[in-house]
């Protein structure tokens, strides 16, 4: 059965501290890994799409990796503004359009 | 351009009673979703569409119906409304198979059963 497990569940970080959330996964025949940004009261928001080991991606302070077992979003340099709940999931060539989705990583940035 | 819009965005209801949730894009999106999300949980996926026409059950549909008559619209009806019910329920799109993972959410529909 695919899933998908993010750690830390939650993280404080001061303004600056860079960091990384790490999501691992098991799917059979990963198709595509994806990580959401979701804001309190709002619906998640695309940030990346990672399709095999070696991969990166990078949108201004954030960075994602994709290993066989493993993606991690770094966040270098963190603003207030990079406070929200960071989602993982991840879609098998097995599993039609079923998404599964980790319970997320909520960040905290400290002014 | 609005998105995928979706109403109520609150609503509160009795053991047994029923309710549509409404959710439209106007993306011309070809593949629509319902998703649940509960506390500590990952969104779920309740039934999603391939296009007008097409409904397919995703991995808690027990208690929900789905309709795609159009490409734009794709209700969400909840019959004998039950406690367990109880949860945040997120409309989104994807223009294709090939986009499956690149979605775009709605804002979010907070049902509760009482």
């Amino acid at each position: 059965e695919d899933q998908v497990t993010q750690s830390p569940e939650a993280l404080r970080l001061q303004e600056g501290e860079s960091s990384s959330l790490n999501c691992s996964y098991t799917v059979s025949g990963l198709r595509g890994l994806f990580w959401y940004r979701q804001d309190p009261g709002k619906g998640p928001e695309f940030l990346f799409t990672l399709y095999s080991a070696g991969e990166e991606k990078e949108k201004e302070r954030l960075k994602a990796t994709l290993t066989k077992k493993e993606s991690f979003l770094h966040i270098t340099a963190p603003k207030p503004e990079d406070s929200a709940t960071y989602l993982c999931a991840v879609v098998g060539w097995s599993g039609a359009n079923n998404l599964f989705f980790g319970t997320g990583t909520r960040l905290t940035v400290i002014p | 351009n609005a998105g995928v819009t979706q109403t109520p965005k609150f609503r509160i209801l009795k053991i047994g009673q029923s309710m549509t949730l409404q959710c439209a894009q106007d993306m011309n999106h070809n593949y629509m979703y319902w998703y649940r999300q509960d506390p500590g949980m990952g969104l779920k996926l309740i039934y999603y569409s391939v296009g007008a026409g097409i409904t397919d059950k995703g991995e808690v549909p027990n208690g929900y119906n789905v309709s795609r008559s159009t490409t734009e619209d794709f209700p969400l009806r909840l019959e004998l409304a039950a406690p367990s019910q109880t949860s945040v329920y997120f409309c989104a799109s994807s223009y294709s198979r090939e986009d499956t993972g690149e979605l775009f959410f709605g804002e979010g529909s907070r049902l509760t059963v009482l």
